[in-house]
C-alpha cells in the first residue's frame, strides 16, 4: 500500500506567490496533520483535521490554510509565501484522535521561499 | 504543558557497539510515549510505543525502550548497532486528552546517529 503520498517532493517558490502542498492517504484514517520540520526545532503542528469536513489550528498556523473535503485528501495552502516558511513539510495521519494513536508520515515536501 | 527533551543532538557509535539515546519528558498524567526514526530524505517511521503495562517495550529493527516514571525518562536502546541504523531519532509524547479534541503529539528536537565502521 502507498500509505501517504505528498507532492511535490520539492519546490522553490518566490516570496508572495501562493502554493498548495498536496497530501493523500489510502488508509482510510480519520485524522490528518500537517507539520513543519526545522533544524533544531523538531516537528511543529500547523493544522489538523479530526475527520472529513473539520479542521483546526495547531501550534504554528499563521500563513497557512487547510481543507478536508474528503477522507483521503488534506491539502495545505500558503496564500502568500514568505522566506520564514522555508521548511520541510510533513503530512501525517492516524486512525483516531486519542493520544495513543500511531501517526503515519508521508515522505515530505522540501519548500524553499526566496 | 507537555515537553520532550533529547539532550544529545548528535551521537557517533561504532558498528556493533551498543546504543542508548536519551529522552526525558514532562507531562502531568500518564504519558503515551513514542520513538520515531527518520532516515535521510524520508518521513518518520514508528519504532516503538509505550502506553501502559510492562515498562520495557520492544520495537522494530531490534530496538527497545524503557519507561522510568521516577526519572521521567524513556530511553531508546539497541545492543548492537548496524550501519543501516544511521538516521535521526525522535522521542515524542502524546497527550491522553486535550481540550482541542485532537491528538496532540509533542516531538523532541531529535538525535542524529552516525555509525562508523
Amino acid at each position: 500500500t502507498a500509505g501517504i503520498t505528498q507532492a511535490p517532493t520539492s519546490q522553490i517558490l518566490a516570496a508572495g506567490r501562493s502554493m498548495t502542498l498536496r497530501c493523500t492517504q489510502d488508509m482510510r484514517h480519520n485524522a490528518m496533520y500537517w507539520y513543519r520540520q526545522d533544524l533544531g526545532l523538531g516537528l511543529r503542528l500547523i493544522h489538523y483535521s479530526n475527520t472529513a469536513g473539520t479542521t483546526g489550528k495547531g501550534e504554528v498556523p499563521d500563513g497557512y490554510s487547510v481543507s478536508r473535503a474528503n477522507t483521503d485528501d488534506f491539502p495545505l495552502t500558503l496564500a502568500s509565501a514568505v522566506p520564514s516558511q522555508t521548511s520541510v513539510y510533513f503530512c501525517a495521519s492516524s486512525l483516531g484522535t486519542s493520544g495513543n494513536n500511531e501517526q503515519f508520515f508521508g515522505p515530505g515536501t522540501r519548500l524553499t521561499v526566496l | 504543558a507537555q515537553s520532550v527533551t533529547q539532550p544529545d543532538i548528535h551521537i557517533t557509535v561504532s558498528e556493533g557497539a551498543s546504543l542508548e539515546l536519551r529522552c526525558n519528558y514532562s507531562y502531568g498524567a500518564t504519558p503515551y510515549l513514542f520513538w520515531y526514526v527518520q532516515s535521510p530524505g524520508q518521513g518518520l517511521q514508528l519504532l516503538l510505543k509505550y502506553f501502559s503495562g510492562d515498562t520495557l517495550v520492544q520495537g522494530i529493527k531490534g530496538f527497545e525502550a524503557e519507561f522510568k516514571r521516577s526519572q521521567s525518562s524513556f530511553n531508546l536502546r539497541k545492543p548492537s548497532v548496524h550501519w543501516s541504523d544511521a538516521a535521526e531519532y525522535f522521542c515524542a509524547v502524546g497527550e491522553s486528552w486535550n481540550s482541542g479534541g485532537y491528538q496532540k503529539v509533542t516531538f523532541g528536537t531529535g538525535t542524529k546517529l552516525q555509525v562508523i565502521p
